[in-house]
């Protein structure tokens, strides 16, 4: 079974430039999650879609960060303009159900340097 | 609000050593606490998932404890081994939002040949 997938992997960009990240979460998975992990730090939810619905973007800085999910699959999350600590790894996971005790899976993330 | 937090940060041990890794939580209504690894440049998977009414997990070395009323799980590895080096993190889904995730900060563990 394919994993999740992520890219690009690694992004160095200027600060006050754009970016965006990809994800394609496991075939059939209905939630995803993108969780933004600074270094140091635990991962934490940006957002939630269940399939192509916001379940919570409660932490989504949405002055500069955006995300979408057309068709409840795919998942494209936008930075723009870029601050300097916005440097992180950004991680996109998928499960099969928004279900609390349905197992979470993890992309190896996208890693964002602002310079 | 809750509040994971992890110690230590970072754990050094000869191999073969067994060793405790220790998480606590502010707010004790939970529904589940997971414990997760994450490798250098990589994304985190799971080993173990506790649900509030149980008390430990096991998972070949590996033993998970939770003690919801004060607030604590313990992840236990046993005859530690290199390979077992990488962050180690654990998370909680809060009984009133079961859907979120919210994640310590991880300890840092480097076993030594």
């Amino acid at each position: 079974e394919a994993g999740v997938a992520q890219s690009p992997r690694y992004k160095i960009i200027e600060k006050r430039q754009s970016v965006a990240f990809w994800c394609n979460p496991i075939s059939g998975h209905a939630t995803l999650y993108w969780y933004q992990q600074i270094l140091g730090q635990g991962p934490k939810l940006l957002i939630q879609f269940q399939n192509n619905g916001v379940v919570d973007d409660s932490q989504l800085p949405k002055d500069r960060f955006s995300a979408e999910r057309l068709k409840g699959v795919d998942s494209t999350l936008k930075i723009q303009p870029a601050k300097l600590e916005d440097s992180a790894v950004y991680l996109c996971a998928s499960s099969s159900g928004e279900n609390s005790g349905n197992t979470i899976y993890f992309g190896e993330g996208s890693w964002l340097t602002v310079v | 609000k809750q509040e994971v937090t992890q110690i230590p940060a970072a754990l050094s041990v000869p191999e073969g050593e067994n060793l405790v890794l220790n998480c606590s939580f502010t707010d004790s209504a939970i529904y589940n606490l997971q414990w997760f690894r994450q490798d250098p440049g990589k994304g985190l998977t799971s080993l173990l998932l506790i649900q509030s009414s149980q008390r430990e997990q096991t998972s070949g070395r590996l033993n998970a404890s939770l003690d919801k009323s004060s607030g604590r799980s313990t992840l236990y590895i046993a005859a530690s081994q290199p390979g077992d080096s990488a962050t180690y993190l654990c998370a909680v889904r809060p009984a009133d939002s079961s859907y979120k995730l919210i994640f310590g900060s991880g300890t840092r563990l480097l076993v030594r040949p």
